[in-house]
């Protein structure tokens, strides 16, 4: 089954500063999916990543504040840009694949802290 | 518009009884559900999935039950152990390839 190898697992960053996260799955996936899991909340899509094209963003997310790239098939970045307080959350990447009994499986997360 | 409900925040239960969480889902396009196990500094951790065919599948403690018509599942674990206290979050997607929806979670506590 794919496993996804999701860096830094934690940060601590000044406000106003960017901060770019990476997801690493060890098989060719199509879809890459990305999260965010707010205090005490579930966890919301901020976007769908496709190799090739521009990623799908939800409501209330935005390229500007949210770039993602995905260059290739296993690989994807989010960049979470001008951070606030706010944005403190933890951010997963998710994949969905055939390879997978149940089809979806996560990374580890990135707990995030603005200051 | 919460397209998945868990409506209860949290539930604790005796060691050796019966766990039951339960998730109700908006969206008749759901097709296949999942639960998963998710423990504060890490990512979400796979337990158990039900495809909309189906209206139970079980494995070892866990077993998922769906109700159809009550756009209802739930989540049971039998019998409960202390390692099982952590959040549980229901997902539910509408087919392969799409993202997943979550609720908002239910905090399960096992006391010993």
């Amino acid at each position: 089954s794919a496993v996804i190898s999701q860096k830094p697992s934690r940060d601590i960053c000044q406000r106003g500063t960017s901060l770019t996260i990476q997801c690493q799955v060890d098989s060719q996936v199509t879809m890459m999916f990305w999260y965010r899991q707010q205090p005490g909340q579930s966890l919301t899509l901020i976007a769908t990543a496709n190799q090739g094209s521009e990623a799908t963003y939800e409501s209330g997310f935005v390229i500007d504040k949210f770039p993602i790239s995905r260059p290739n098939l296993t690989f994807s970045t989010l960049t979470v840009s001008n951070m606030s307080p706010e944005d403190s959350s933890i951010y997963l990447c998710s994949v969905f694949s055939t390879t997978i009994n149940y089809g979806y499986t996560f990374g580890s997360g990135t707990r995030l802290t603005v200051v | 518009d919460q397209q998945v409900k868990q409506n209860s925040p949290s539930l604790s239960v005796q060691e050796g009884r019966i766990s039951i969480l339960n998730c109700d889902y908006t969206n008749s396009m759901f097709d296949y559900f999942l639960w998963y196990k998710k423990y504060p500094a890490e990512g979400p951790t796979f337990l158990i999935s039900i495809s909309s065919i189906k209206d139970k599948n079980e494995d070892g403690r866990f077993t998922v039950f769906l109700n159809k018509s009550a756009k209802h599942l739930s989540l049971h674990i039998v019998p409960s152990q202390p390692g099982d206290s952590a959040v549980y979050f229901c997902a539910a997607s509408v087919g392969g390839n799409t993202p997943l929806v979550f609720g908002k979670g239910t905090r399960l506590s096992v006391i010993a």
